[in-house]
C-alpha cells in the first residue's frame, strides 16, 4: 500500500537561512510526488510535482524538491527562507499505475523566524 | 479562469441537524475529492469521484456521511444527524483525470456543530 511520511511536525528556520522540509514515501514502482502549501487562513495551493525526468524539480515561490529514489525521499527545499514562507506544508504521493486517491502526509508546520 | 468554489463558507448548526455542503469544481476537471481538516491537523480523505466510475468512499467516517456528484460537475457532501466531532473545515478539490495531475482546492466550508 502506498504511504507518505513527514517526520517533523514543525520546523523552525531563521529568515535568510536555507530550509528543508522532509518527506519519505512508500509506493510500488515509480511514484508521482507532490508538495502543497497552506498559508494561514488561505486554501491549499499546489507547489510542485515530480512525475519523471530530472530529479530536481523547481516550483512556485522559489521552492524546489529533490527526488531520491534510493532513499525514497522527496524533500522540499529553499535556499533562503522568507518570513512569508511560514505555513503548513503537505507532501503527497500517487501510484502512477492506479487511478485512485492521492495520499497526503500529515503536514509540517514551517516557522520562519525574523 | 474560475477556481474551485465551495458554499457555504461557514455553517453553524445544532447537533442532530443535517447539513449539505456544495462544491463546484473547475470546468473540465473529471476528478473531484472531499477532505476533512480538523483544526491544526492534516487532511483526512473522505471520498473521490473520477468521471463515471464508482466513487471511492473508503474515507467516509460513518454512514451519516454521503456524497453525490452530478456527471462531472457539482458535488454535494451531506452529513446527517451532525455531531460535535464533525466540526472541521471541509475541503473540496478537483483535477484533470489521471494520477499525474495536481489538485486544485476550494477555500473550504467551516462547519461548527454546537
Amino acid at each position: 500500500a502506498q504511504s507518505v511520511a513527514q517526520p517533523e511536525d514543525q520546523v523552525n528556520v531563521a529568515e535568510g537561512n536555507p530550509l528543508t522540509v522532509k518527506c519519505t514515501y512508500s509506493v510500488s514502482g515509480n511514484p508521482y510526488l507532490f508538495w502543497y502549501v497552506q498559508y494561514p487562513n488561505r486554501g491549499l495551493q499546489f507547489l510542485l510535482k515530480y512525475i519523471t525526468g530530472d530529479n530536481l524539480v523547481k516550483g512556485s515561490y522559489g521552492f524546489e524538491a529533490e527526488f531520491n529514489k534510493s532513499q525514497t525521499s522527496f524533500h522540499l527545499k529553499k535556499p533562503s527562507a522568507l518570513v512569508s514562507d511560514s505555513a503548513l506544508y503537505f507532501c503527497a504521493v500517487r501510484d502512477p499505475n492506479r487511478d485512485d486517491k492521492i495520499i497526503f502526509g500529515k503536514g509540517t508546520r514551517l516557522h520562519i523566524l525574523p | 479562469g474560475a477556481g474551485v468554489s465551495q458554499s457555504p463558507s461557514n455553517k453553524v448548526t445544532e447537533k442532530g441537524k443535517d447539513v449539505e455542503l456544495r462544491c463546484d469544481p473547475i470546468s473540465g476537471h473529471t476528478a473531484l475529492y472531499w477532505y476533512r481538516q480538523r483544526l491544526g491537523q492534516g487532511l483526512e480523505f473522505l471520498i473521490y469521484f473520477q468521471g463515471n466510475s464508482a466513487p471511492d468512499k473508503s474515507g467516509l467516517p460513518s454512514d451519516r456521511f454521503s456524497a453525490e456528484r452530478t456527471g462531472e460537475s457539482v458535488s454535494t457532501l451531506t452529513i446527517q444527524r451532525t455531531q460535535q466531532e464533525d466540526s472541521a473545515v471541509y475541503l473540496c478539490a478537483s483535477s484533470l483525470g489521471g494520477p499525474l495531475y495536481e489538485q486544485y482546492f476550494g477555500p473550504g466550508t467551516r462547519l461548527t456543530v454546537t
